[in-house]
């Protein structure tokens, strides 16, 4: 069965350090893989999808099909990535779709 | 178009009762999800809408739960004889493609 894992529940850096989210996926085929983020009082939105292979406000995330991973980084945190983060998967026509845990990113001063 | 709407915003019901939400998606968009999220859980899927078709199904959507999508425009989501477990924030989604563009939820508090 498909599922999403993040290990962390909550990760506080402080700003200007590196910020990992982990993400571990199971999946019977090829999923599509995708981070979301939900900042204080606004809705889900969509961070970035490994298909595309772009940089959204300085993170990016790599598909590691061997390691089942999709973990997100970016180099250098800012206080305004504080925020929910969720990793999800689908398959090809969007179906299955399957959001992990969250895990919440704390950036201090 | 501002984006997917949902209403009611929040629902305080009694045990027992039915409950209906509706969930507006962004015009164009053939594809409408709904997912119940609890505290500290990530949003769980329920169903999925491709136009007026409903294709897919969770195993968390009992008897008790049924959605709608006529002329494949809104949505409806009923939970009939309501429990206390179905307290929850439920929210829907509407794709094009693979990117979903969420609603700010129905929060249901079951009393």
């Amino acid at each position: 069965a498909q599922r999403v894992t993040q290990p962390e529940k909550l990760l506080s850096v402080f700003k200007g350090a590196p910020v990992e989210l982990k993400c571990n996926y199971s999946y019977s085929g090829s999923p599509e893989l995708f981070w979301y983020v939900q900042y204080s009082r606004q809705r889900l939105q969509l961070l970035l999808r490994h298909i595309s292979r772009e940089s959204i406000k300085g993170f990016t995330a790599d598909l590691n099909k061997g390691e089942t991973s999709f973990h997100l980084k970016k180099p250098f945190a800012q206080e305004e990535d504080s925020a929910m983060y969720y990793c999800a998967l689908s398959g090809n026509y969007g179906q299955n779709f399957v959001f992990g845990p969250g895990t919440r990113l704390s950036v201090l001063p | 178009d501002t984006g997917v709407s949902q209403d009611p915003r929040h629902k305080i019901t009694k045990r027992g009762q039915n409950v209906t939400f509706r969930c507006d998606p962004i015009s164009e968009h053939n594809r409408l999800y709904w997912y119940r999220q609890t505290l500290g859980q990530g949003p769980e899927f329920l169903t999925y809408f491709q136009n007026e078709a409903q294709l897919e199904k969770s195993r968390l959507l009992s008897d008790r739960f049924s959605a709608e999508r006529p002329k494949g425009s809104f949505s409806t989501l009923e939970i009939q004889r309501t429990e206390q477990g179905d307290s929850a924030m439920y929210l829907c989604a509407s794709s094009l493609l693979d990117t979903q563009y969420f609603g700010p939820g129905t929060r249901l508090t079951v009393l």
